[in-house]
């Protein structure tokens, strides 16, 4: 099956700094997503993505479908405490409704 | 997007018991998903849930293990069933969106399940 290879595992960074995380497939991809998880709570999609090439922005997030199709991007700007958590990629293969989830970024941001 | 609610929030059980999680949506969605998320891990599908047949399992996931009902187009169940303490994770629902959302899911805030 397809896999979905998620770097990096884990981020400290200082409130204001920039972040960057990605993932990479085996495989080609059709749709990416990116989703962020609290504590104690399920994920939350953060940015859809659906064409090679494409670039999105939600807010202080960015999100790019990589141009081979078998990666993705997301950037966070001016990192903010609540930005902790723990950040999922996932995808799925042409005409497929299931995800398949990388092992997640877990961000901590230093005030 | 839809709201989805999950019941329990969380549980703690005893080996060899078995327990029901429910899932309900505030709309009529094409399609749901059961998920695990062991201790620090990722999301697993465990299945699709179908509206009136059959639930979909995925490899190393089993109906006996985790039945699945879905009655109608708000609602699903899932059984963890003769439960041990490897059973112990997070418990998700997902549905897809709808229109051009169709390739999104959107999850439900999970039932924490200990094992002892």
């Amino acid at each position: 099956g397809q896999q979905l290879n998620q770097s990096p595992q884990s981020m400290f960074i200082q409130e204001g700094e920039d972040v960057s995380m990605n993932c990479t497939s085996s495989s080609i991809f059709n749709t990416w997503l990116w989703y962020k998880q609290d504590p104690g709570e399920g994920p939350v999609l953060l940015i859809a993505l659906y064409k090679a090439g494409e670039l999105t922005s939600n807010g202080r997030l960015t999100a790019q479908f990589g141009i081979t199709r078998k990666d993705s991007f997301l950037n966070i700007s001016a990192s903010i405490p609540s930005d902790v958590g723990i950040y999922f990629c996932a995808g799925s293969i042409a005409g497929s409704y299931q995800l398949t989830f990388g092992k997640g970024t877990k961000l901590s941001v230093i005030p | 997007s839809a709201v989805i609610s999950q019941k329990p929030s969380r549980d703690i059980c005893q080996r060899g018991t078995s327990l029901t999680i429910q899932c309900q949506v505030d709309s009529q969605v094409t399609m749901m998903f059961w998920y695990r998320q062991q201790p620090g891990q990722s999301l697993t599908l465990i299945a699709t849930a179908n509206q009136g047949s059959e639930a979909t399992y995925e490899s190393g996931f089993v109906i006996d293990k985790f039945p699945i009902s879905r009655p109608n187009l708000t609602f699903s169940t899932l059984t963890v069933s003769n439960m041990s303490p490897e059973d112990s994770s997070i418990y998700l629902c997902s549905v897809v969106g709808q229109g051009a959302r169709t390739y999104e899911q959107y999850f439900g805030p999970g039932t924490r399940l200990t094992v002892t």
